[in-house]
């Protein structure tokens, strides 16, 4: 079993949907990242979250540390939303193991017109 | 904000050949850099952490004589991919995240370089 598992691992939408992808993870973390990579390949960080909630324009990302689960939502998507979404964990070792990601499988997300 | 550039972003070399690829922040000075492979329709795979003033430190089963790593200054990390063969075309994307004790503690991506060795 994966140690970050992500649902669904694909998704289609008609534009305007609102859209959540799910991640689970099992081991003790100090942060999660949701990144967006684009098909060229190019990975952006959306958020970074050790606790609640953060919401950056069409998109909102919630953690529960006790249930260790993390959502993204997208309200009122668009086509250009379409992309991999990718859950990443931030493991709770320090010294050499500063900033070490632990990846989901990655949401291939559609949304059509 | 932050920004981390590979280069080249593109690549084709020949079976046999090395390829060097570079990663640099931009703004920032990254004491540690992540390098990772991507194959198709697959999550990124760390292959090893490059620490500047010391050796990296490799991700089990990849090879250190073959992909080869040095984090020359607080700004660049090179990985050379050395005897180039067909298996070893992917995506390469090295990160760099904010330093240690920053509040705005997050990671930046290169954009990636696709490598394909024929």
């Amino acid at each position: 079993k994966n140690e970050v598992e992500q649902s669904p691992q694909n998704l289609t939408a008609q534009e305007g949907e609102f859209i959540t992808i799910n991640c689970s993870y099992s081991v003790g973390i100090s942060a999660l990242h949701w990144l967006q990579q684009h098909p060229g390949g190019g990975i952006v960080s959306l958020f970074m979250l050790s606790s609640g909630k953060k919401k950056h324009g069409r998109l909102i990302a919630t953690i529960n540390i006790q249930e260790k689960h993390s959502s993204l939502h997208i309200t009122a998507s668009h086509p250009r939303d379409s992309a991999v979404y990718i859950c990443a964990v931030k493991g709770t070792a320090g010294g050499t193991s500063y900033g070490k990601l632990t990846f989901g499988q990655g949401t291939i997300l559609t949304v059509h017109p | 904000g932050a920004v981390v550039s590979q280069h080249p972003s593109r690549v084709i070399c020949k079976s046999g050949t090395s390829v060097k690829i570079e990663c640099r922040s931009l703004d920032f000075q990254a004491t540690t850099m992540f390098w990772y492979r991507q194959f198709p329709k697959q999550s990124l795979m760390l292959m090893a952490t490059s620490n500047e003033g010391s050796k990296a430190t490799y991700e089990q089963g990849v090879e250190k004589d073959k992909f080869l790593i040095n984090h020359a200054s607080l700004t660049l990390s090179t990985l050379t991919v050395t005897s180039a063969h067909p298996e070893d075309s992917s995506f390469y994307i090295c990160s760099a995240p904010t330093p240690s004790g920053v509040s705005t503690d997050t990671q930046y991506f290169g954009p990636g370089t696709r490598l394909t060795v024929l």
